[in-house]
């Protein structure tokens, strides 16, 4: 059984701080992956898109890929209030998406 | 921007009763999805299309059934509605195996 693990948290940070959101997967043959901000009773928002080794930045916003290690990684800097939510990390296997079961993050002013 | 449309948002229904829930997406996809999610258990995979008439099954299957006539519309049935299927159901639409999944609002069902 394919699988895509996220410590579910409660992550906590203050206002301004980074949030470092963390994801392990156990397919070595996935090729793409994707992080999804949920907030709560709302559907799954897509926020970042990445599919190879390295870093990815779209504004406040870091996806870190490690394929080595199977290990993706969300960065929110200068976090928000707003970016309380629960986050979901996405693997593909073949064709369909699995998902990890997300992690809530809470950020305090 | 994608638009994928569930067709209600609240829907409580009967133990029972035949159910459907539908979903259209505007972007021409080949590919849709629909999920339930329930707290503690992340998104289980139901069903899934990759083509008009074509369906497979996802994680959870059983007491449910799909039909896909038209490419835009993907819908999902329950075929004797159970409390055990009170539920958050997500629809689905991607592009390619590799692209990311757009999802609709949800329906929250309710089974009594």
């Amino acid at each position: 059984q394919k699988e895509v693990e996220q410590n579910s948290g409660p992550l906590s940070v203050p206002e301004g701080a980074i949030a470092s959101l963390n994801c392990t997967y156990s397919d070595r043959g996935s090729q793409s992956f994707f992080w999804y901000r949920q907030y709560s009773g709302k559907s799954p928002e897509l926020i970042m898109s990445i599919y190879s080794n390295g870093d990815k930045e779209d504004g406040r916003f870091t996806a870190q890929l490690n394929k080595a290690s199977q290990y993706v990684s969300l960065l929110i800097r200068d976090s928000q209030p707003s970016d309380s939510a629960t986050y979901l990390c996405a693997v593909t296997d073949t064709d369909k998406l699995i998902f990890g079961t997300g992690t809530r993050l809470q950020v305090f002013p | 921007d994608v638009k994928v449309t569930q067709s209600s948002r609240y829907l409580v229904k009967r133990t029972g009763e035949k159910v459907f829930l539908e979903c259209v997406q505007d972007m021409d996809h080949e590919n849709m999805f629909w999920y339930r999610q329930d707290p503690g258990l992340g998104l289980r995979l139901i069903y899934f299309s990759y083509d008009v008439k074509m369906k497979e099954k996802g994680d959870i299957p059983e007491g449910y059934s799909v039909s896909r006539e038209k490419k835009e519309r993907f819908s999902l049935i329950l075929e004797s509605a159970s409390t055990n299927q009170t539920s958050m159901y997500l629809c689905a639409s991607r592009d390619t195996n590799n692209s990311p999944l757009h999802f609709g609002n949800g329906t929250r069902l309710t089974v009594t």
